[in-house]
This record gives C-alpha cells, structure tokens and sequence, in this order.
C-alpha cells in the first residue's frame, strides 16, 4: 500500500504563479522527501525534511511539515515552463540493518504555462 | 561523472521470453533498489539489495528475479511468469546507512508485443 498521497493529482497554471501540492501520509516518519520526475525520465530529488524539522527551503521550494497531522506540502514560487514535472513525496522509516525503503504516493503531475 | 545508468533505454520483448534490465552505479552505494511505475501511478518496490550477494523481495517481486554478484551491479530479468510486464523500471541506490537519499537511474520502458 502507498503510504504518501499527493494532492491534487494535476495542477495547472501559469508562469509566474505559485504551485503548491500536499502530500499525506499515515504513519510515523522519519523524514519526508520530495521528488521531481519529468516524462520518461528517473525521479531526481528534490529536498529532504527531517521528522522534527517543521519548513525547509531551497532556492525556490519551501517544503513543510506538520507530524501532527501527518501531511506535507510543496511550495514552488515564480514557476517557470521548465517546472512542468510529476512531483512525488516518499515517506519512511530507516529498516533495521541501515537500508531505506521509502514509500511513494502518485505524484502530483504540474504544468506551467508559459 | 559520478552516476546511474540504466540500458537500454527502450526494450521490446515478445511474450514468453524472459528479458534483463541493466543497471550500473559507480556511486560506491550499498543498497540498490528496482521500481516499477505504471502510468499515473507511483514506484512500487520489486526487489532490493542492502549488499552483494543480498537481496530482498519488495511488493511486487512475483515474475521478477534479480542478483548482486558486485557492489556496482544490480540487474533485474524480468521473466515470462510476469503477466503484466509493460511498464516503466526504474533502478536506485542509496549510500551509507541512514542516508536517505535516492540517486534514480533514467529508467528502461519495456514493452511486451
């Protein structure tokens, strides 16, 4: 079963305009990633939060997080065209002997206007 | 440059055959890891490596096989016992214990005529 859900499935809007996307999740975490994928390419990582750490930026992402309510979210400021991409969060603990297994939602699919 | 491949890029197999995916990581990881996307669906977990000659079977392990015969490989067959085998594979890695970071490969699309 997926543990993160992405929402909303698809966002549309125009360059310039803020995107932001959510990601729930059901159980204890660790830490919450994001990750971008554009079409038929492999997931490139985007920002990790850690399980006490409530907002993290980078450059243009702001990602948050609320434990108590076990959800997430992704802000991407001043989109820009070359934004267009799938967006998953992967939620997990760390496995016993050091290995990560991460679970991932479906994603939420953006499109950027230009 | 420091990376995942995955080859070929396209793969086009006939029913019944078994067919092997490639993955390669020169990122000195210990754990490697093989997803399958559907469209519109998330990765769901095939098979994983926590170190050579170690696997485990993730979700959806039934009609795959894999090996870890060096810390650098981690192919994946996918064989005639998989039903449904059209899709989007995706090979990762992780590095040292607790990093939890992903390094993704570009992906294989196979297509079954």
């Amino acid at each position: 079963s997926q543990q993160g859900e992405e929402d909303p499935q698809a966002l549309s809007i125009q360059e310039g305009e803020n995107a932001t996307m959510n990601c729930s999740y059901k159980t204890s975490i660790n830490n919450l990633q994001w990750y971008r994928q554009n079409s038929g390419r492999g997931l490139v990582h985007l920002i990790l939060i850690r399980s006490n750490e409530r907002e993290k930026h980078s450059g243009r992402l702001r990602v948050t997080l609320d434990t108590s309510k076990k959800s997430s979210s992704l802000l991407i400021t001043a989109s820009r065209a070359a934004d267009t991409a799938s967006y998953f969060c992967a939620t997990g603990p760390s496995w016993g002997g050091g290995s990560y297994i991460p679970t991932f939602g479906r994603g939420t699919s953006l499109i950027v206007h230009p | 440059d420091g990376g995942i491949t995955q080859s070929p890029k396209y793969l086009f197999r006939k029913e019944g055959q078994n067919v092997t995916l490639s993955c390669e990581q020169n990122l000195n990881h210990d754990a490697m890891y093989w997803y399958r996307q559907d469209p519109g669906q998330g990765l769901r977990l095939i098979y994983y490596s926590q170190i050579v000659n170690d696997f485990q079977k993730g979700d959806i392990a039934e009609g795959y096989s894999v090996s870890r015969e060096k810390k650098e490989s981690f192919p994946l067959t996918v064989t005639s016992a998989q039903k449904n085998p059209t899709a989007f594979y995706l090979c990762a890695s992780t590095g040292q214990a607790n990093t939890d970071t992903q390094y993704f490969g570009p992906g294989t699309r196979l297509t079954v005529l």
